[in-house]
């Protein structure tokens, strides 16, 4: 079965700050995906980055990078310089690669609610 | 439109009435999930379609619910005798059939109100 670990629930910081969001996650597949969704006040998800388990490069996009390390099961989302539309839920996701390829239900963590304050 | 549509946006009924919604995918993605959200917590998988291959239904939580797709295009998804603990926002997403990618683009949600 898998899993995704969110243990952080709610950050609060200043703007400007930096920030970074843990994600653990457990899976006996050897080829899996990776996701970060933010989930604004809106309500609507909005797909912010997906690796696969082959693929250990570190991404860096404007002011989000992720840290992905196999080796500890963990994809972590970096926020530089934080601004107060960072203010959202942000989840990880995994998805197992199904029979037909990638596509494959998504299992969420909890989510970690992000507070950037002016 | 270009992305995801799920009717209604809101919906209130009183326990123990059927309720059914629906959901338009991206045109030409060949899987479609539904996915619930209850208030604080994380998505939780309900089901899922893949073409014309047997939907995979683990995540439906009781007999109660269940969901119809007709071929590549809308879904509808039914919860009988809806209960109070029915109360979430469901969601509803797509994706490209290409085994390289697999984001799934969500809709914006409908939220069930079970009185």
């Amino acid at each position: 079965a898998q899993k995704v670990t969110q243990a952080q629930t709610e950050i609060s910081v200043v703007e400007k700050e930096d920030v970074t969001l843990d994600c653990v996650y457990e899976t006996r597949d050897t080829t899996y995906y990776l996701f970060w969704y933010k989930q604004p006040p809106s309500g609507e998800l909005v797909f912010l980055i997906r690796r696969n388990s082959f693929d250990e490069q570190n991404e860096i996009s404007g002011r989000y990078s992720w840290n992905f390390q196999k080796s500890t099961s963990s994809f972590n989302f970096t926020i530089t310089a934080s601004q107060v539309v960072d203010s959202a839920v942000y989840f990880c996701a995994l998805s197992e690669a199904g029979p037909t390829g990638a596509n494959s239900k998504l299992t969420f963590g909890k989510g970690i609610t992000l507070s950037v304050r002016p | 439109g270009a992305g995801v549509s799920q009717s209604p946006s809101n919906k209130v009924t009183e326990k123990g009435k059927d309720v059914e919604l629906r959901c338009d995918p991206i045109s030409g993605h060949t899987a479609l999930y539904w996915y619930r959200q209850r208030l604080g917590q994380g998505l939780e998988f309900l089901i899922y379609f893949q073409g014309n291959s047997a939907p995979d239904k683990s995540g439906l939580p009781s007999d109660r619910f269940s969901a119809e797709r007709t071929g590549e295009s809308v879904s509808t998804l039914t919860i009988q005798r809806t209960q109070q603990e029915d109360s979430a926002v469901y969601l509803c997403a797509s994706s490209h059939r290409t085994s390289e990618y697999n984001e799934q683009f969500f809709g914006p949600g409908t939220r069930l109100t079970v009185l």
